[in-house]
């Protein structure tokens, strides 16, 4: 079976300082693979995908970046956050031409 | 942009009664998902539907893909309290998946 996992669960971090959260799938290959961002009780922002290693899309501009260094593995980061950074992180991955997504667990990111 | 509504944004019933949640759009997809969410959590798959005119059942639960592949709705039968949270549609398009605006659901014992 196949399990992501994201770390940190939580994250509390000043304006200014970097950040780099990561997610990890097992239990799968080749997946495509997704950050979100979600304001409280809302939907889903989709800000990065990837379809393979090193191949990575952006939806929408703005002070983050991500990257996959290995198959099943994908980073968000920032080199200074911002008070807007703050939200709800969620990695998800699917099967390539998959019709479902499957999402971790989340981080909670809290700029101060 | 492919923007999905969802309708309403908040509900709130009683242990027992029926509700259905709308999502809404001027774009067709290949597939739609709904999924559950709990605060602090991922969301969860619950179905997803594929053909137009599809209609799925999980138990109390009733999914229906509008015939032109543009909506869905999510029927829910004599709602629990273990039925509380948000509810979110989403489309796919090719290696994309456009998420709609959600529903917060409560349902009081």
């Amino acid at each position: 079976s196949q399990t992501i996992h994201q770390w940190p669960a939580t994250l509390v971090q000043p304006v200014g300082s970097p950040l780099s959260l990561e997610c990890t799938v097992e239990g799968t290959s080749n997946p495509n693979l997704y950050w979100y961002r979600q304001a409280a009780g809302r939907g889903l922002q989709l800000l990065f995908y990837s379809v393979g290693i090193g191949q990575i899309s952006s939806e929408v501009p703005q002070n983050l970046s991500a990257s996959r260094p290995q198959d099943r593995q994908f980073i968000l980061s920032s080199k200074k956050l911002l008070l807007s950074d703050s939200g709800f992180y969620l990695c998800a991955w699917s099967w390539q031409g998959g019709r479902e997504q499957y999402f971790g667990p989340g981080t909670r990111l809290t700029v101060t | 942009t492919q923007l999905l509504e969802q309708s309403p944004q908040f509900l709130s019933i009683q242990e027992g009664e029926n509700l259905t949640v709308y999502c809404n759009s001027s774009s067709v997809f290949s597939s739609l998902q709904w999924y559950r969410q709990e605060p602090g959590e991922g969301p969860v798959l619950l179905v997803t539907v594929v053909t137009g005119g599809e209609v799925k059942k999980l138990k109390r639960l009733t999914f229906q893909f509008g015939d032109a592949r543009k909506d869905s709705s999510l029927h829910i039968t004599a709602a629990q309290p273990g039925d509380t949270g948000l509810y979110l549609c989403a489309g796919g398009a090719g290696n994309q998946f456009y998420f709609g605006t959600g529903t917060s659901l409560t349902v009081i014992p």
